[in-house]
């Protein structure tokens, strides 16, 4: 059973507007959630990271949004870049101090110049 | 900072016979380390979390006696695949996280693994 999903495994978007890659989730446990960034062999870089008390979370140009009602994330990049291109993941984190990492599936993005 | 760093990159074995791999934090310390397989075009999923000191908790379905984890220093984790059959070819990632000051974990650049 997937508890964090990210539906659209692929998306395309012109270099200069916004992209949004969205992640559900269904375990209401989760208390923090993160975006990774990850290019073809090699490891997940860290982008962003949210609270479940917070609803919004901004850092240059990403910004997180999370809907605890409907157990949805999202990440907005604006402007977009061409070396955004990479594979994006969600990650929720289950409360209960074991810091354990529920990833979803990805999303591979892909800028065009 | 927060460097993760893994060892070999990339390993090539037979049938049968053992591989280990380090994962170390150069510029930090971790009490708890993760590793994590994935496969070509899907997620990470969680093999191990490694405690300094203590044994490594598995997931439900990872064979603790195939993948021996080892976390023998604040610095230092081994993962040690036993007996590897071409099943077992992977990519491993390796993540850390610092004994205090984040709430994120770091991850390693990934060790590719190929049994024939």
């Amino acid at each position: 059973d997937q508890q964090v999903k990210q539906n659209s495994p692929s998306l395309s978007v012109q270099e200069g507007r916004i992209s949004i890659l969205n992640c559900d989730y269904t375990n209401s446990m989760f208390d923090y959630f993160l975006w990774y960034k990850k290019y073809p062999a090699e490891g997940p870089t860290f982008l962003i990271s949210i609270s479940s008390i917070k609803d919004k979370n901004e850092d240059g140009r990403f910004t997180v949004f999370l809907n605890k009602s409907a157990k949805h994330l999202s990440l907005h990049i604006v402007p977009s870049q061409p070396g955004d291109s990479a594979v994006y993941f969600c990650a929720a984190r289950e409360g209960s101090g074991t810091y354990k990492y529920i990833f979803g599936t990805g999303t591979r993005l892909k800028v065009l110049a | 900072g927060a460097v993760v760093s893994q060892h070999p990159s990339r390993v090539i074995c037979k049938s049968g016979t053992s591989v280990k791999i380090e994962c170390r934090s150069l510029d930090f310390q971790a009490t708890t380390m993760f590793w994590y397989r994935q496969f070509p075009k899907q997620s990470l999923m969680l093999m191990a979390t490694s405690n300094e000191g203590s044994k490594a908790t598995y997931e439900q379905g990872v064979e603790k006696d195939k993948f021996l984890i080892n976390h023998a220093s604040l610095t230092l984790s081994t993962l040690t695949v036993t007996s590897a059959h071409p099943e077992d070819s992977s990519f491993y990632i390796c993540s850390a996280l610092p004994t205090s000051g984040y709430n994120e974990q770091f991850f390693g650049p990934g060790t590719r693994l190929t049994v024939l």
